[in-house]
């Protein structure tokens, strides 16, 4: 069935470095990976997403990459800040304005130490 | 962004009584709405896919009876579970999809407490 597999499940970074988290996804019809931020106690809220016909896309310190062929996305973050601390998700959708489903990640505890 | 309302935030109850969660899209529409469960430090487990007029869609393993799903209205979705056993004690988060973009937006959870 579909899966999306994610590593690591915890990072520690120092303050400042980088942080890499990567995903891969089983469906090849998935076109929509979307990354959820969760703090502690909180909802999952969206940081940053990618359509599969677009290899990359930035947003400030945030960026994510797409492998089609290889059904690989990951996440970059740099210049890690305490702030980034929580945890992370990636997921996978068929059509995201239609109904179906998003297949998540196990997710990602970031530590960033001061 | 769209803002997804869920409630209670949370709930204790006694074993055998049922509960009922409420989530609700404030903004916009959402034809799709999905009721995941979450343990501690772990991921969404998507339990059902709730689909506005229609019946939900579970997900293997989840029973339907136990966790009744109703999408009576374009901006609500409701869960509720069926004579609650301590086992069921956990977080339950619900997200709506926007339909213009797609983009899901996730309620604030609700972490239920079966003594």
């Amino acid at each position: 069935g579909e899966n999306v597999e994610q590593h690591p499940s915890t990072l520690s970074v120092q303050e400042g470095d980088s942080a890499v988290i990567k995903c891969t996804y089983s469906d090849s019809a998935s076109n929509y990976f979307p990354w959820y931020k969760q703090e502690l106690g909180k909802r999952p809220q969206l940081i940053i997403d990618i359509r599969s016909n677009v290899g990359e896309k930035k947003d400030q310190r945030i960026a994510v990459t797409l492998n089609k062929t290889a059904k690989h996305f990951s996440l970059h973050i740099t210049e890690t800040q305490p702030e980034d601390s929580a945890v992370y998700f990636c997921a996978a959708s068929k059509d995201p304005s239609g109904t179906y489903k998003y297949i998540f990640g196990t997710g990602t505890r970031l530590k960033v130490l001061a | 962004g769209a803002v997804v309302s869920q409630h209670p935030s949370w709930v204790i109850c006694k074993s055998g009584t049922s509960v009922k969660i409420e989530c609700r899209s404030l903004d916009f529409q959402a034809t799709t709405m999905f009721w995941y469960r979450q343990f501690p430090k772990q991921s969404l487990m998507l339990m059902a896919t709730s689909n506005e007029g229609s019946k939900a869609t579970y997900e293997q393993g989840v029973e339907k009876d136990k966790f009744l799903i109703n999408h009576a209205s374009l901006t609500l979705s409701t869960l509720t579970v069926t004579s609650a056993h301590p086992e069921d004690s956990s977080f339950y988060i619900c997200s709506a999809r926007q339909g213009n973009t797609g983009e899901l937006f996730f309620g604030e959870g609700s972490r239920l407490t079966v003594l």
